[in-house]
């Protein structure tokens, strides 16, 4: 069955450092997605990816946060200057385009970012 | 901004016995609904979705209900098994622009033997 991966499973890093964390969405899905979830909190988006650009974004979103598609099948988030409460879980998402818009996003397993 | 909620964070249920899972939105732009299961350390994983336009959709053992009125909707589990422990999402889009979800916090499922 085809799936979203992600890597690293678990960074962790001092504030201040740039985090780059990678997915590989399911090859014939069009939109991608970046979720996170702090610990005990709800799961909130962040941002979608359609067409080579972002489609949508967050307040969480701000200048720090980065995306983007390099190679055709990595999407990656990019953290500048990673602070504190940047600690949280990041979802990998992506979705296949249809005709609706309907349809299930599928997750990957997840990055684990610890800011110390 | 709680704009889907999920009132309780916790429930145990008999394995047989049914398992609700209810979950409450304000925003009446919302029409379409979604629930997600969660295992520690893994992304959440798609259960079952409805549409606006109906009230109820079945899969299996699942079966959700959405109530446009009461801005209400409810995930039933019947017979619930031990392997349904996890935690559930329920999620809900506009449909519109690029079908970003909103969560609620969860509700954390216990089957018990």
């Amino acid at each position: 069955e085809p799936e979203v991966t992600q890597t690293p499973s678990h960074q962790v890093t001092q504030m201040g450092q740039e985090v780059i964390l990678r997915c590989v969405p399911i090859s014939n899905h069009l939109y991608f997605y970046w979720y996170r979830q702090i610990l005990g909190q709800k799961v909130e988006f962040l941002v979608s990816f359609y067409n080579n650009e972002i489609s949508e974004k967050s307040e969480i979103f701000d200048d720090q946060f980065s995306v983007e598609r390099p190679d055709g099948s990595n999407f990656t988030l990019k953290i500048r200057s990673t602070k504190l409460e940047d600690s949280a879980m990041y979802f990998c998402a992506s979705k296949e385009k249809t005709g609706a818009n309907t349809g299930e996003l599928f997750f990957g397993e997840g990055s684990r970012l610890t800011v110390l | 901004d709680q704009q889907v909620k999920q009132n309780s964070p916790s429930l145990s249920v008999q394995e047989g016995r049914i398992s609700i899972l209810n979950c409450d939105y304000t925003n009446s732009m919302f029409d379409y609904f979604l629930w997600y299961k969660k295992y520690p350390a893994e992304g959440p994983t798609f259960l079952i979705s409805i549409s606006s336009i109906k009230d109820k959709n079945e899969d299996g053992r699942f079966t959700v209900f959405l109530n446009k009125s009461a801005k209400h909707l409810s995930l039933h589990i019947v017979p619930s098994q031990p392997g349904d422990s996890a935690v559930y999402f329920c999620a809900a889009t506009t449909g519109a622009g690029s079908y970003q979800l909103t969560f609620g916090k969860g509700t954390k499922l216990s089957v018990i033997p």
